[in-house]
């Protein structure tokens, strides 16, 4: 398997641009867990799912966050408007059978909003 | 309030050198978990834990749950293990994270 896989690597955007990052997670693991990281307050449990249905976000800092999972293979997380507070690393993560096992991590995606 | 506090924040170690970072947390727990941030970023996971202990090669975890205390050591330190080192604890529907350990073994 291919592992966790996310797109794009890098983004940058203006503030007020919507932004929308994408996560594989890998085949048969039933959980899937969206995490930001920055310098200020480390790495963040944002939202999971479990068999794509979100199960906790209150992780998810503001209205203007959504995440979806519309199938076991993609999730999407998307900032709608984008502000440069926002800037931060997104990891998406994924993990089977349940929360609490070894969780095998993509690659992050590195946000700048401008 | 930090449910789970770290030490050392910075550890600077010569090659061969045995290691230990420590974690300690005041929540109830589920599980818990080291993980490995590469200096390019990439996130490895180390060990899940919900009591006693695990080895790995040259890695050891432990955890006490009376304590709320775990540990992890690295025998035969090598500068390839250069490295910040995450704890998390999973409780109910939260993970919370430590602030990490950046860990530095010198040639």
């Amino acid at each position: 398997d291919a592992g966790v896989i996310q797109s794009p690597r890098h983004e940058v955007t203006e503030m007020g641009q919507e932004v929308t990052l994408r996560c594989k997670p890998i085949s048969g693991h039933d959980y899937l867990f969206w995490y930001r990281q920055t310098m200020m307050r480390g790495l963040e449990l944002l939202i999971y799912f479990n068999n794509n249905v979100p199960i906790d976000d209150s992780g998810m800092p503001e209205d203007r966050f959504s995440a979806k999972m519309p199938n076991a293979s993609f999730s999407t997380l998307k900032i709608q408007p984008s502000e440069p507070r926002d800037s931060a690393v997104y990891f998406c993560a994924s993990s089977f059978i349940t929360r609490y096992n070894e969780q095998f991590f993509g690659p992050g995606t590195r946000l700048t909003v401008l | 309030k930090n449910e789970v506090e770290q030490s050392p924040q910075n550890l600077t170690a010569q090659e061969g050198e045995f290691i230990t970072i420590n974690c300690s947390y005041s929540v109830g727990i589920s599980a818990l978990h080291w993980l490995q941030q590469h200096p390019g970023g990439g996130i490895v996971s180390l060990f899940m834990l919900s009591s006693g202990k695990k080895k790995h090669g040259r890695l050891i975890a432990t955890i006490n749950i009376q304590e709320k205390h775990s540990s992890l050591h690295i025998t035969a330190s090598h500068p390839r293990d250069s490295a910040v080192y995450i704890c998390a604890v999973a409780t109910g529907n939260q993970f919370y994270f430590g602030t990490g350990t950046s860990l530095t073994v010198i040639p």
